[in-house]
């Protein structure tokens, strides 16, 4: 079942701008993670953000979750041509030890103009 | 580096074949993943793992099954190859630590003609 839904689905826009991506779930979460991915390649894991977490950074990206809109965002400023790739949200509803797979949502596609 | 592989990149099987995807991780996880990876439905989960010998379905695992019979290597097992299985198959691990993501493999283009 789909959990995560990112919006846009696409996205262009020039080398130095900042990309704000969207994404909304539906079910209560134990995390949100946000990956990249570079045509035709496995997923990068950029960062995991918890439930009882509203922001975090990482180098260039910004992650935000507000759980009472069911709701993230990833933001990555001063885009690169590097950063033209695939992006999904995806959503752990367990947490611990145990074993759940996370539900990704149909990702953003990234295209950065140089 | 740590790293999950998968054994073939690309992959062509004839309909009604059995199909092996091999997957081997070096971190010691406890946690495997089968994923498949469709235009327009994203990824979806067929399969898991917590232990050895352990598995569970995940949301499509009709027409699959799993072994894991060593805790670094998890194998999705197609019983009889259909076209609808057609599909980028992305295998996955992960530590009992939930703070930490996915390590993903670098896929397997699987095309059933």
């Amino acid at each position: 079942s789909q959990q995560g839904e990112e919006d846009p689905q696409a996205l262009s826009i020039q080398e130095g701008e900042n990309a704000t991506m969207n994404c909304s779930y539906k079910t209560s979460i134990n995390n949100l993670q946000w990956y990249r991915q570079n045509s035709g390649r496995g997923l990068v894991h950029l960062i995991l953000i918890r439930s009882n977490e509203r922001e975090k950074h990482s180098g260039r990206l910004r992650v935000t979750l507000d759980t009472s809109k069911k709701s993230s965002s990833l933001l990555i400023t001063a885009s690169r041509a590097a950063d033209t790739a695939s992006y999904f949200c995806a959503t752990q509803t367990g947490g611990g030890g145990g074993a759940d797979g996370l539900t990704f949502g149909k990702g953003t596609h990234l295209i950065i103009q140089p | 580096d740590v790293k999950v592989t998968q054994s073939s990149r690309y992959l062509v099987k004839r309909t009604g074949e059995k199909v092996f995807l091999e997957c081997v991780q070096d971190m010691d996880h406890e946690n495997m993943f089968w994923y498949r990876q469709d235009p327009g439905l994203g990824l979806r989960l067929i399969y898991f793992s917590y232990d050895v010998k352990m598995k569970e379905k995940g949301d499509i695992p009709e027409g699959y099954s799993v072994s894991r019979e060593k805790k670094e290597r998890f194998s999705l097992i197609l019983e009889s190859a259909s076209t609808n299985q057609t599909s980028m198959y992305l295998c996955a691990s992960r530590s009992h630590d939930s703070l930490y993501g996915y390590t993903f493999g670098s896929g397997t283009r699987l095309t059933v003609v």
